[in-house]
């Protein structure tokens, strides 16, 4: 059973700082990782994707992977207020011939003013 | 573009009830991906498609599930004789190719009394 852990939070930080949000997971050859964000009542839409160990940087986005230590996170610059959702990691490898993302439950933050 | 719609929106039924849920991918994604989303939860896979075909349904829960994709492209969810722990939200996404990015449906809130 592939597992995905997240810290559900929340986290909360002040507006104009640095969220950093981790996931950690249990399969080592999972092959791609994914972040989310998900508000309240909507469907999931994607952020960033990385795979490869090392970070990516999207504009106020950082993705971080260390496949050794089984381990992704995602920095937020600058947070602002309309960041306040739920921040869900997906990795997906191939089992049995398929492959199939695992989705953590997500991390809550909230940036507050 | 279009992206990922489903239909209805929202469904409210009675137990025992036989309900159809409806997927449209964004046009080419041969992947298609059924997931269930409980509050408080990440979404949880049930069915995958790669064509016409299912490629791995090992997430339905049980025998009153079934999912259909006959020309490769729109996707029905089945579920018969519904129970209230159905109550969830359907997510349906679809991608290029199993691997690739996932884009994801605004969901079908199914509220089983």
């Amino acid at each position: 059973q592939k597992e995905v852990e997240q810290n559900s939070g929340p986290l909360s930080v002040p507006e104009g700082a640095i969220a950093s949000l981790n996931c950690t997971y249990s399969d080592r050859v999972s092959q791609s990782f994914f972040w989310y964000r998900q508000y309240s009542g909507k469907s999931p839409e994607l952020i960033m994707s990385i795979y490869s160990n090392g970070d990516k940087e999207d504009g106020r986005f950082t993705a971080q992977l260390n496949k050794a230590s089984q381990y992704v996170s995602l920095l937020i610059r600058d947070s602002q207020p309309s960041d306040s959702a739920t921040y869900l990691c997906a990795v997906g490898g191939v089992t049995g011939g398929s492959y199939i993302p695992t989705f953590g439950r997500g991390t809550s933050l909230i940036v507050h003013p | 573009g279009a992206g990922v719609s489903q239909t209805p929106s929202n469904k409210v039924t009675e137990k025992g009830k036989y309900v159809e849920l409806r997927c449209d991918p964004i046009s080419g994604h041969t992947a298609l991906y059924w997931y269930r989303q409980s509050l408080g939860q990440g979404p949880e896979f049930l069915i995958y498609f790669q064509g016409t075909g299912a490629a791995d349904d090992s997430g339905l829960p049980n025998d009153r599930f079934f999912a259909v994709r006959p020309e490769g492209s729109v996707s029905t969810l089945k579920i018969q004789r519904t129970e209230r722990g159905d109550s969830a939200v359907y997510l349906c996404a679809s991608s290029w190719d199993p691997t690739d990015t996932q884009y994801f449906g605004p969901g079908t809130r199914l509220t089983v009394l």
